[in-house]
């Protein structure tokens, strides 16, 4: 399968700060890329579906003025969450896939933790 | 609106022992199906996915899903646990252009000596 990284694994910040997490595609051409989120012991919830060179389209519930989502390359995605509070405490996933691909591969994740 | 269902929370199996997991879904289409594990602060790796043709579909890993569409079902099996398959395993059906994925709730695999 596809290999999809992400950074940071983990990062603790400070309430109020901003954090940007990168999602890379290393062996293939992404032209959508998804992010979830994942609470201790529970599913994942998508957040966003992002074309390449477009704006992202968010869940319902998901704020986007918080959760900031650009995908300007095919094989990269950022999700930065701006203002960050505890409750944004969370393990984010992205996942991509190519054009015409069926099959979405998942990035490691990460964990953010909001003091 | 498409779901996905995982009625087990967690299961116990001893090594060596065989194993099902199930999962039922709601889809007014023919569904995407996919099991994906997902080891303890790790992201999900795919185990095996069905779109259409033989309703048996082999995995990696040693797994095997059946679908059975009068079930709505798509169980996870594998006939001999290993200790490295404690983990938590997660079925989701894709829909949409974009295939967006649902998952369910997601099972507990938990492998006893």
């Amino acid at each position: 399968g596809a290999v999809v990284s992400q950074h940071p694994s983990w990062v603790i910040c400070k309430s109020g700060t901003s954090v940007k997490i990168e999602c890379r595609s290393l062996d293939f051409q992404a032209t959508t890329m998804f992010w979830y989120r994942q609470f201790p012991k529970q599913s994942l919830m998508l957040m966003a579906t992002s074309n390449e060179g477009s704006k992202a389209t968010y869940e319902q519930g998901v704020e986007k003025d918080k959760f900031l989502i650009n995908h300007a390359s095919l094989t990269l995605s950022t999700l930065t969450v701006t203002s960050a509070h505890p409750e944004d405490s969370s393990f984010y996933i992205c996942s991509e896939k190519g054009m015409a691909a069926d099959t979405q591969y998942f990035g490691p994740g990460t964990r953010l933790t909001v003091l | 609106a498409q779901s996905v269902t995982q009625p087990d929370i967690h299961i116990t199996v001893s090594e060596g022992a065989s194993l099902e997991l199930r999962c039922n879904y709601s889809y007014g289409a023919t569904p995407y199906l996919f099991w994906y594990v997902q080891s303890p602060g790790q992201g999900l790796q795919l185990l095996l996915k069905y779109f259409s043709g033989d309703t048996l579909v082999q995995g990696i890993k040693g797994f095997e899903a059946e679908f059975k569409r009068s079930q709505s079902s798509f169980n996870l099996r594998k006939p001999s646990v290993h200790w490295s398959d404690a983990a938590e395993y997660f079925c989701a059906v894709g829909a949409g252009g974009f295939q967006k994925l649902v998952f369910g709730t997601g099972t507990r695999l938990l492998v006893s000596p």
